[in-house]
């Protein structure tokens, strides 16, 4: 099974400030790396598909990026409406595996 | 607009049966993959099933493999997730999600308490 390890496990941050979310794959998955974006009480959103690619309707201050195996979820400026939950997931292979979660919280 | 809307979660014995339904509608319910994924209380997601968009093939997690099965009617346009032999560990909030290139829209999700 590919392993999804996500850091950091919770963070803290300022309004306006930029924010940076990694998960490390166990193995290539090529693009094959989603983001998705939890609120309490709801169900998850899709934020990024492709490693890179901006779901519809998701704000342009969320990007993603690949180097090798590991990919990052950038929010450029946080705003108060991106405190949730974050997770990644391995689109690649089953069993789909996601990360273990980044709890974003407000400073 | 795609919607998904999950029924028939609720509390049930451990070794018992549930079956969990999802109405589909807003895109061509025939065309695509559907996967179950769940959520334990305060815990993170875990893929469960998936199903091919004709039902020829299916794929689960180890831990339910011969537990449940994950079936569709395109007919009705309405995924299905027949639980057996429930366990404790089963208890949590189970959202239906279409599954093309990624899980790209999620329903509500509903819960499902395996308790004595």
């Amino acid at each position: 099974d590919i392993q999804m390890t996500q850091s950091p496990a919770s963070l803290s941050a300022s309004l306006e400030e930029i924010v940076t979310i990694t998960c490390q794959a166990s193995q290539d998955i090529g693009n094959w790396l989603s983001w998705y974006q939890q609120k309490p009480g709801k169900s998850p959103q899709l934020l990024i598909y492709g490693a890179t690619s901006l779901a519809d309707g998701v704000p342009s201050r969320f990007s993603g990026s690949r180097s090798g195996t590991q990919y990052s979820l950038k929010i450029s400026r946080l705003q108060v409406e991106d405190i949730g939950i974050y997770y990644c997931l391995q689109a690649y292979s089953a069993p789909w595996t996601f990360g273990g979660g980044t709890k974003l919280e407000l400073k | 607009e795609v919607q998904l809307v999950e029924s028939g979660g609720g509390l049930v014995q451990p070794g018992r049966s549930m079956k969990l339904s999802c109405a589909a509608s807003g895109f061509t319910f025939n065309n695509y993959d559907m996967a179950w994924v769940c959520q334990a209380p305060k815990k993170g997601l875990e893929w469960v099933a998936t199903i091919s968009y004709d039902g020829s093939s299916t794929y689960y997690r180890d831990s339910v493999k011969g537990r449940f099965t994950i079936s569709r009617d395109n007919a009705k346009s309405t995924l299905y997730l027949q639980m057996d032999s429930l366990r404790s560990e089963d208890t949590a909030t189970y959202y239906c999600a279409r599954h093309s290139d990624t899980f790209d829209y999620w329903g509500q999700g509903v819960m499902v308490t395996v308790s004595s």
